[in-house]
C-alpha cells in the first residue's frame, strides 16, 4: 500500500515569505507526527496530532509555526515570516493511535526546505 | 536532564567486517528503544526496537541490538556488513512515562561508511 507522502519534495523560498508543507498519511493512521531534521543532527519533535487534534505541540520553536488537520488526515504544517535558521528537512510520520506501548511511525521521504 | 547520545559522528568499516554503533540513554526509568536508518533520498526507517523481555533483539537487514540497563546502553550489531548498509543510523527513544504520545527522542545519528 501507498506510504506516507510529503509534498513538495522541496521548498526554496525567500525570507520572510510564508509556506505550507503537506503530509499525507497511511490510510488509516490516526497518528500523525511532524519532526524537523536540520543538517547534521537526529529529527526533532515539532507536533503530533491524535485525529484532528494537536494533542502535543510542544516543540514548535515559536509562534510562527503552526500546523493543522481539519479532517484527521491530511496535515499542514505552515511557517510564517520564514528565517534562514528555518532551513531543514521537515518530516511527517503516521502510526495507529499514539498509545503505549507503541505503534510504529512510518516516515515519509521529507520535504526540504531552504530559506534564502 | 534525559538525552540519548551516540557517541560516534563518523565509522568507517570494510565490507564483511562486523559493526558495532553505540546508543546511550539518560532517562529516570527505561524508555523504549529504537534503531532507524536513513538512507540517501529515503524516509526513516525502523530496524528494530526494544520494549521490555529479551536484552538481544533481532531487526531487519540482519542487524540486531543488545540493551544493557546497568550501562544505559541500546547498541546496534551487525556480524558482517554489505556496501549497501552505507547509511546514517539514528537511536531514539520514547519515554515509558509521562504521556508522551509516543513522540521519539533522536540522538544525532551515526554516519556508516562502507569501504569495498
Amino acid at each position: 500500500g501507498a506510504g506516507v507522502s510529503q509534498t513538495p519534495s522541496n521548498k526554496v523560498t525567500e525570507k520572510g515569505k510564508y509556506v505550507e508543507l503537506r503530509c499525507d498519511p497511511i490510510s488509516g493512521h490516526t497518528a500523525l507526527y511532524w519532526y524537523r531534521q536540520s543538517l547534521g543532527q537526529g529529527p526533532e519533535f515539532l507536533i503530533y496530532f491524535q485525529g484532528t487534534g494537536a494533542a502535543d505541540d510542544s516543540g514548535l520553536p515559536n509562534d510562527r509555526f503552526f500546523a493543522v488537520r481539519p479532517e484527521g488526515s491530511v496535515s499542514t504544517l505552515k511557517i510564517q515570516r520564514t528565517e534562514r535558521g528555518d532551513s531543514a528537512v521537515y518530516l511527517c510520520a503516521s502510526s495507529l493511535e499514539a498509545v503505549q506501548p507503541y505503534n510504529e511511525q512510518f516516515f515519509g521521504p521529507g520535504t526540504r526546505l531552504t530559506v534564502l | 536532564a534525559q538525552s540519548v547520545t551516540q557517541p560516534d559522528i563518523h565509522i568507517t568499516v570494510s565490507e564483511g567486517a562486523s559493526l558495532e554503533l553505540r546508543c546511550n540513554y539518560s532517562y529516570g526509568a527505561t524508555p523504549y528503544l529504537f534503531w532507524y536508518v536513513q538512507s540517501p533520498g529515503q524516509g526513516l526507517q525502523l530496524l528494530l526496537k526494544y520494549f521490555s523481555g529479551d536484552t538481544l533483539v533481532q531487526g531487519i537487514k540482519g542487524f540486531e541490538a543488545e540493551f544493557k540497563r546497568s550501562q544505559s546502553s541500546f547498541n546496534l550489531r551487525k556480524p558482517s556488513v554489505h556496501w549497501s548498509d552505507a547509511a546514517e543510523y539514528f537511536c531514539a527513544v520514547v519515554p515509558t512515562r509521562g504521556g508522551g504520545g509516543n513522540k521519539l527522542t533522536f540522538g544525532t545519528g551515526t554516519q556508516l561508511k562502507v569501504e569495498l
